[in-house]
């Protein structure tokens, strides 16, 4: 089966709220992680990544932590809008190097209520 | 993004045909990318390409095939489609050079074999 995976697979919140999606990957070897939004319609887009030398990485309105011990990912969401509701997909790379061959987890749909 | 197109966007065909999708990219990456994208799954790679004259099978490779036309360009034909071909078709692209070695995805090819 899949080694990155998603504890859920919708979550719906409020506008301004923060969201957190989690996802749990298998793989000890794997080295970079990246999540994508996906919108209705469109292909998949580049959030934010990080590396396993480091636990926390942010970007605007958006932080990933990685947490090598449980093997858990997270990307949380602050002040989440309107705009924010798409899918979001975890990936994790295993080439020990060059980001070229992701594996990437089910999706979560996130949806945020005005 | 419109750095990376495919045509057609969107694709109906018989089973039995032969499809061709095409990826064009004006990025200059030389790293090119199919996958497939199903309802509640993942993506999952198809074939890649470090440079024209270098391809690779994915973890879904039957059924498929490729041609590295050009670095900006990556076909992929199914030579005789089947109805469980039916997906949502992406290529991506990323850089060997520099810092960014982030996969872009194009919009998707949508493909219905009846």
């Amino acid at each position: 089966g899949e080694s990155v995976g998603l504890h859920l697979p919708t979550l719906s919140v409020q506008e301004g709220d923060n969201s957190i999606i989690n996802c749990a990957y298998s793989n000890s070897a794997s080295d970079y992680f990246i999540w994508y939004k996906q919108e209705s319609g469109k292909g998949p887009q580049f959030i934010i990544d990080i590396r396993s030398n480091m636990d926390k990485r942010q970007g605007q309105r958006v932080t990933v932590l990685l947490n090598k011990t449980v093997k858990h990912l997270s990307l949380q969401i602050a002040a989440t809008q309107p705009g924010d509701s798409a899918v979001y997909f975890c990936a994790e790379n295993r080439s020990g190097g060059s980001n070229y061959k992701l594996t990437f987890g089910k999706g979560t749909l996130l949806t945020v209520n005005p | 993004d419109a750095d990376v197109t495919q045509t057609p966007r969107n694709r109906i065909t018989k089973t039995g045909k032969r499809i061709m999708l095409e990826c064009s990219q004006t990025k200059g990456h030389d790293r090119m990318y199919w996958y497939r994208q199903d309802p509640g799954l993942g993506l999952r790679l198809i074939y890649y390409s470090f440079d024209v004259k270098d391809i690779n099978k994915g973890e879904i490779s039957d059924g498929y095939s490729v041609s590295r036309q050009a670095q900006a360009k990556f076909s992929l034909s199914l030579e005789s489609a089947i109805p469980n071909q039916t997906a949502l078709y992406f290529c991506a692209t990323s850089s060997t050079s520099g810092a960014d070695d982030t996969q872009y995805f194009g919009p998707g090819t949508r493909l219905t074999v009846l």
